[in-house]
C-alpha cells in the first residue's frame, strides 16, 4: 500500500499550546497536502506544499517537506478549542490517485 | 455554494440489496472519486474519474461499481451489499484532469452505510 501514516495517532494539548503532527509516506509525489475532519464530517483542505518547497505557513499553520525522509509535519500554532479534529496528510504519487494517512486526532482542551 | 452533495447521509440496508449513493457537484470539476473510511485504515480510495466516461480502480474497488455519464454526477453502486461495506463513504471532486495534475480535494459531508 503507497498509503501515508501519522503520528502521533491521538494528541491532547491545553488551549494556546502548539501543535505537531508528522505524517511520513512511502513513493515519490507532487504534492503534499493537509486536511483536517471534524467528527463523522467531510474533510476539509488546509494547505497545499509542492515536492520542490520546504516550507509554507498559512495563517496558524505551518508545513514543512522533507522529500529526502518522505515525511512531513503540520504544525498549528496557538491552538483553539476549534482545533479539536482529526488531520490527515494527502499525498498523489504517479496518476491521479491520493493517498490518505492514518489521521491524528487532535483534541484541544479549553 | 460550491459544494459536493452527497445522498442519502445515512443508509441501512440488508445483504444482498443493490443500493445507489449519489454524487453531485457544481463547480464543473472533472475530477471525481470515492472514498470508503474505516477506523485505523484511514481514508481508502475506491473509484476515480478523470472526466466524462472515463473511470478507473482505487485501491479498494471490489465490490463496486461506478459510472460518470455526466461531469457533475458521479454515483456509487453496490449491486450486493455485503457487512464488509459497512463504512463511511466521501465523494469528493477537484480541478483536473485529462492532462492537468489533479489538486485540491473538495469532500461531501459522507454516506454512513450499514449493511446487515
Amino acid at each position: 500500500s503507497q498509503q501515508g501514516e501519522e503520528d502521533p495517532q491521538a494528541l491532547s494539548i491545553q488551549e494556546g499550546e502548539n501543535a505537531t503532527m508528522n505524517c511520513s509516506y512511502k513513493t515519490s509525489i507532487n504534492n503534499l497536502q493537509w486536511y483536517r475532519q471534524n467528527s463523522g464530517r467531510g474533510l476539509v483542505h488546509l494547505i497545499l506544499i509542492r515536492s520542490n518547497e520546504r516550507e509554507k505557513h498559512s495563517g496558524r499553520l505551518r508545513v514543512t517537506l522533507d522529500t529526502s525522509k518522505k515525511s512531513s509535519s503540520l504544525l498549528i500554532t496557538a491552538s483553539r478549542a476549534a482545533d479539536t479534529a482529526s488531520y490527515f496528510c494527502a499525498t498523489d504519487g504517479e496518476g491521479n490517485q491520493f493517498y490518505f494517512g492514518t489521521g491524528t486526532s487532535l483534541t484541544v482542551i479549553p | 455554494e460550491a459544494q459536493v452533495t452527497q445522498n442519502p447521509r445515512y443508509l441501512i440496508t440488508v445483504t444482498g440489496k443493490k443500493l445507489t449513493v449519489t454524487c453531485s457537484q457544481n463547480m464543473n470539476h472533472e475530477y471525481m472519486s470515492w472514498y470508503r473510511q474505516d477506523p485505523g485504515l484511514g481514508l481508502r480510495q475506491i473509484y476515480y474519474s478523470m472526466n466524462v466516461e472515463v473511470t478507473d480502480k482505487g485501491d479498494v474497488p471490489e465490490g463496486y461499481k461506478v459510472s460518470r455519464k455526466e461531469k457533475r454526477n458521479f454515483p456509487l453502486i453496490l449491486e450486493s451489499p455485503s457487512p464488509n461495506q459497512t463504512s463511511l463513504y466521501f465523494c469528493a471532486s477537484s480541478y483536473g484532469g485529462g492532462t492537468r495534475r489533479v489538486s485540491t480535494l473538495h469532500f461531501g459531508n459522507g454516506t454512513r452505510l450499514t449493511v446487515t
